[in-house]
């Protein structure tokens, strides 16, 4: 079946790293994707990656895929206050996105 | 481009009521997808259109929920008649073609009284 599953919350402190992680179920995804959701806004694509890759990185954000576990992560690097927010990956299934169930990012000073 | 339009922002009305929710896509887009975002079920699809045309509606709640496009600029999705249950955030994304990014408005949140 179609579920894609995410740890609900994760809090970090400003200038650590941050890694989100999400498991998926259809293995013939051929994109994933990780967006971004601030309070009272809609989603906002953060970066996605190819199925035939491994990693891709873009600035402080890199993510990894295991195709074998059908595992995605998205590590930020040096965690920044405005990256508080809710953190959805989400997969390519039949010409439709399923989405994760969100991970609520919180940071500290 | 601005970006896909969503209208109201806002919507609070009374049980019974008729809602109409407005989505403008990006121009060129060829596909629109409505969701429906709660607590309790996140993000789910409602359905989708490819050139103005409903692809799949499977995901649409039952026969109070329908969804049109009549022009490749303008969609509607109608509740009729709302219920509190319906209380949730509707967004619309659209994207060139089906295994493109999709690009979401900032959605309406709808509450039911």
């Amino acid at each position: 079946g179609e579920d894609v599953e995410q740890s609900l919350f994760l809090s970090v402190r400003e200038g650590d790293s941050s890694v989100i992680n999400c498991t998926y179920t259809d293995s013939s995804s051929t994109y994933l994707y990780w967006y971004k959701q601030e309070p009272g806004a809609g989603l906002q694509l953060l970066t996605y990656i190819f199925s035939n890759m491994d990693m891709k990185q873009d600035q402080r954000l890199t993510v990894l895929l295991n195709k074998k576990d059908k595992h995605l992560s998205l590590r930020i690097a040096d965690t920044q206050t405005g990256d508080s927010a809710i953190y959805f990956c989400a997969e390519m299934n039949n010409d439709k996105l399923i989405f994760g169930t969100g991970t609520r990012l919180q940071v500290f000073p | 481009d601005a970006g896909v339009i969503q209208s109201p922002r806002h919507e609070v009305t009374e049980m019974g009521q008729e809602v109409t929710l407005r989505c403008k896509p990006i121009s060129g887009h060829d596909y629109l997808f409505w969701y429906r975002q709660t607590m309790m079920r996140g993000l789910e699809l409602l359905i989708y259109f490819n050139n103005n045309v409903p692809i799949d509606d499977s995901g649409m709640p039952e026969d109070r929920f329908s969804a049109k496009m009549p022009n490749a600029s303008f969609s509607t999705l109608k509740i009729q008649p709302s219920e509190p249950r319906d209380s949730a955030v509707y967004f619309c994304a659209s994207s060139w073609t089906s295994a493109d990014t999709q690009y979401f408005g900032p959605g309406t949140r709808l509450t039911v009284l």
